[in-house]
């Protein structure tokens, strides 16, 4: 079964801290995706990678950054938390123009 | 530029009745529509797409979307609602040629399901 494996379900943080969010998938697709999803505003696209080392800022790559060292890993990095990164965060994979496989979600608290 | 309008944010319908989600997108080549189904605190699930083939699509739970160009929509149905439907219902384009990597996503219909 395929599948994209988010590390962390639940995390609580401190404003400044340093965030890792770890996502990996096993179906050797060439594209990995970072969504945030808030209600009422949809999933909205921060960053994505179409292969090893390679990224492009999707529409709200502010306060993120991207680290893709493997194919099959994804880690979005929040440099310095603030409350408004409050959210749910959603990994995909991609194979070419095929659908998305999401993993289960990140929900991340920032106090 | 791609874009989806998912027309009403909420919807209620009673157990057994017709389900209707509306899906409008714009593209700026031929598209690939996807609609996708959201349980409490998981992930995004695919119901189905529409990759250019047949323009009525049938998905998983009985659900199906027609793609009608001349009007720029892929609206979701299911005949008959049924409870274990309630959920969160998101429709995404993606292009189907050119650079764009990306699933563009509608801002998602919370549908309740009335017994």
């Amino acid at each position: 079964d395929v599948k994209v494996t988010q590390s962390s379900r639940y995390l609580v943080k401190r404003t400044g801290e340093k965030v890792f969010l770890e996502c990996v998938q096993d179906m050797d697709h060439e594209n990995m995706f970072w969504y945030r999803q808030d209600p009422g505003l949809g999933l909205r696209l921060i960053y994505f990678s179409y292969d090893v080392k390679m990224k492009e800022k999707g529409d709200i790559p502010e306060g993120y950054s991207v680290s893709r060292e493997k194919k099959e890993r994804f880690s979005l990095i929040l440099e310095s938390a603030s409350t408004n990164q409050t959210s749910m965060y959603l990994c995909a994979s991609r194979r070419g123009r095929g659908e998305l496989f999401f993993g289960e979600g990140s929900r991340l608290t920032v106090l | 530029a791609q874009s989806v309008t998912q027309l009403g944010s909420h919807v209620s319908v009673s157990e057994g009745a017709l389900v209707l989600l509306r899906c409008n997108y714009s593209s700026s080549v031929p598209p690939y529509l996807f609609w996708y189904v959201q349980y409490p605190n998981q992930g995004l699930q695919l119901l189905l797409k529409y990759t250019s083939a047949a323009t009525l699509v049938k998905g998983i739970n009985g659900f199906e979307a027609e793609f009608k160009k001349s009007e720029t929509s892929f609206h979701l149905t299911k005949p008959s609602a049924h409870m274990s439907d309630a959920a969160e219902y998101f429709c995404a384009v993606s292009e189907s040629s050119g650079s764009a990597r990306q699933l563009t996503f509608g801002s998602g219909t919370q549908l309740t399901v009335l017994p």
